[in-house]
């Protein structure tokens, strides 16, 4: 079955350690997104990718980064700098930058910092 | 930067009634979009709507976008507990790269 995957559904972390948090879809969509989500915040966006080797910051980039080398993959590493980030981390894709609202989502990574 | 306003916030409806949902744009809409998320999980796609005064409907769920394209809203007709969740209205951020999205409207279906 196509979808995506994310991975770790649960991570605890230590302040002051950085965390990698996996993406890896098999739609052959081309892009790609991360979303943050608070308790009543909805999401807001972190990165997105419309092309391999290439992504973008979105609303909230700072303390975060992100790779692109390969189509199906796109992980979100929430770095030391990230100052609150405990939270629900979400991936979804889309066919191509014409079709940013059908999104598919990953069913999300919750990272807790202790 | 364009501001999605979801009203209300959270809503409880006994099962069999009615509801609606309410999403207000700051700006313009070219492209209004229903998800919904039970808690914990990924967001499923419900419909999309572009055109002012375009209505879709899906089962029992329908969506309206406005004519003037800054409001848009859910309704969902006797309730079932399976209706039970989040439900988040997007539109494409300033650039049409992203989806911008409300806070969402949490509802619970008392049986």
């Amino acid at each position: 079955d196509g979808g995506i995957t994310q991975s770790p559904k649960y991570l605890f972390r230590k302040e002051g350690q950085n965390v990698t948090l996996s993406c890896e879809q098999n739609l052959n969509h081309d892009a790609m997104y991360w979303y943050r989500q608070d308790p009543g915040q909805g999401l807001r966006l972190i990165y997105y990718s419309q092309i391999v080797n290439d992504f973008q910051k979105g609303d909230i980039a700072e303390g975060y980064s992100v790779s692109r080398e390969k189509k199906e993959s796109f992980p979100l590493t929430v770095t030391s700098a990230q100052k609150n980030p405990t939270a629900f981390y979400l991936c979804a894709s889309s066919i191509d930058q014409a079709y940013t609202g059908e999104l598919f989502f990953g069913e999300g990574s919750r990272l807790t910092v202790l | 930067s364009q501001e999605l306003e979801q009203s209300p916030q959270s809503l409880i409806v006994q099962e069999g009634k009615n509801l609606t949902i309410n999403c207000t744009s700051s700006k313009t809409l070219y492209g209004l979009y229903w998800y919904k998320q039970k808690y914990g999980e990924g967001l499923i796609f419900l419909m999309m709507l572009q055109k002012g005064g375009e209505e879709k409907s899906h089962e029992k769920i329908t969506a309206k976008l406005d004519e003037k394209k800054q409001q848009s809203s859910l309704h969902i007709t006797a309730s079932q507990p399976s209706h039970a969740g989040i439900y988040l209205c997007g539109a494409d951020n300033q650039a049409g790269t992203a989806l911008i999205f409300g806070k969402g409207t949490t509802l619970s279906v008392s049986s």
